[in-house]
């Protein structure tokens, strides 16, 4: 069946440090891959998106990573903040699929 | 812009009672796209919509049923409650289904 997940639950980092959130996925039918953050009492918010004819998507201090050779995804955020500790998601779209199947998200703890 | 909205933001049922949600996408927003997030199983997709269409839907029971009006706004029901189903509920609204806008949920609780 398919699947998303993640290799690390929990990620702690010192503020200022780069963070790297990992994640796997099984369907290679999925052509479109987003990275989201949840904090407490919130829905998801949209951070970063890659398509599959793409291998590495730059944002504003993020930077997703996308190999399809072993099915893996990795979101980068550099001088992590603060207010970057939250709950990181990535989900996957099959083209055409028209449903969004999330990992089991990864926990970020900043410490100060 | 106004953001997605969903009503009510919380709810207290008692099994095998039905509930409403309801969701308002953001303006222009034709898809909405339903989740059930509980700490054990994380986010879940239930099912899509697109111009009052059921595009996909996730492996739930038939219990969860979901419509999409001609405004786009979107409910969805769920009939003879169990307590698994406590969950908060999550709508996501794109003018296409890729970069989807989540609203803050409905948190349902059943004793």
């Amino acid at each position: 069946g398919e699947s998303v997940g993640l290799h690390l639950p929990t990620l702690s980092v010192q503020e200022g440090d780069n963070s790297i959130i990992n994640c796997a996925y099984s369907n290679s039918a999925s052509d479109y891959f987003i990275w989201y953050k949840q904090e407490s009492g919130k829905g998801p918010q949209f951070i970063i998106d890659i398509r599959s004819n793409m291998d590495k998507r730059q944002g504003q201090r993020v930077t997703v990573l996308l190999n399809k050779t072993v099915k893996h995804l990795s979101l980068q955020i550099a001088a992590t903040q603060p207010g970057d500790s939250a709950v990181y998601f990535c989900a996957e779209n099959e083209a055409g699929g028209f449903k969004t199947i999330f990992g089991a998200g990864t926990r970020l703890f900043v410490k100060a | 812009k106004a953001g997605v909205t969903q009503t009510p933001r919380y709810l207290i049922k008692t099994r095998g009672q039905q509930v409403t949600l309801s969701c308002s996408p953001i303006s222009g927003h034709r898809s909405v796209s339903w989740y059930q997030q509980t700490p054990g199983q994380g986010l879940q997709f239930l099912f899509e919509y697109f111009s009052e269409t059921q595009r996909n839907k996730g492996n739930f029971p038939g219990r969860f049923s979901g419509r999409q009006f001609s405004n786009s706004r979107s409910e969805m029901n769920v009939s003879t409650l169990e307590l698994g189903d406590s969950a908060l509920y999550l709508c996501a609204s794109s003018s296409q289904v890729d970069e989807q806008y989540f609203g803050p949920g409905t948190r349902l609780t059943v004793t």
